[in-house]
């Protein structure tokens, strides 16, 4: 079955480091495009990041660009997030999504359980 | 930057109907999705497409579009229905979410 598992997450001090990982399986993991989408505490959804089946195309949220950095092993079928610069606002559950592009729509369609990054001094 | 506008909160009674309206420039060209998410678990995909329903989702749901407007449809809304709702949408380059609608039924 269809397995999502992020990993990473933890407490860190503003300006500080956090990579986050999310282990993937049960489907192909280079048929799919990836996302991290976010919930701040008692807060909504919000977009972060996004790459393509082949790597090539990522794009960032405006509110973490040049911090954050998306990226995939296909070998390990593992999707990444290196977050830097850290600040209080970012404090949130990070989820890793899967989807798939059809023609003009898209369907995303598995969420992993999350884990939770805690900005904090 | 892209907005989606959805009311905080809808309250219905078991068995009623509850509609979820969704508005923002971006749906006239772009489909929508809906996520229901219940306290302290991930979001679950209702409605993709605007109205597509994925396997598993019962048909109560529903999904409908009219130029800059979805709306997400519980028909005869069960007390397990109780969640919060966010419709989602592809913009340029970017996805936003609206600010979620908790849904209460009781």
């Amino acid at each position: 079955q269809v397995q999502l598992v992020e990993s990473g997450g933890g407490l860190v001090k503003p300006g500080g480091s956090l990579r986050l990982s999310c282990a993937a399986s049960g489907f192909s993991f280079s048929d799919y495009y990836m996302k991290w989408i976010r919930q701040a505490p008692g807060k909504g959804l919000e977009w972060v990041a996004y790459i393509s089946t082949s790597g090539s195309t990522i794009f960032y949220a405006d509110s973490v660009k040049g911090r954050f950095s998306i990226s995939r092993d296909y070998a390990r079928n593992s999707l990444y997030l290196q977050m830097n610069s850290l600040r209080a606002e970012d404090t949130a559950v990070y989820y890793c999504v899967r989807g798939r592009q059809y023609g003009d729509y898209e369907k995303e369609d598995y969420w992993g359980q999350g884990t939770l990054v805690t900005v904090s001094s | 930057s892209y907005e989606l506008t959805q009311p905080s909160s809808v309250s219905v009674s078991p068995g009623q109907t509850a509609t979820i309206a969704c508005s923002g420039d971006v749906l006239a060209r772009k489909y929508a999705r809906w996520f229901q998410q219940k306290p302290g678990q991930a979001p679950v995909l209702v409605i993709y497409k605007d109205s597509e329903r994925p396997s598993g989702i019962p048909e109560r749901f529903s999904g409908s579009s009219s130029g800059t407007t979805v709306t997400l449809t519980i028909s005869g809304a069960q007390v397990e229905d109780e969640a919060d709702y966010y419709c989602y949408s592809a913009a340029d380059n970017s996805w936003v979410f609206g600010g979620g609608t908790k849904l209460t039924v009781l």
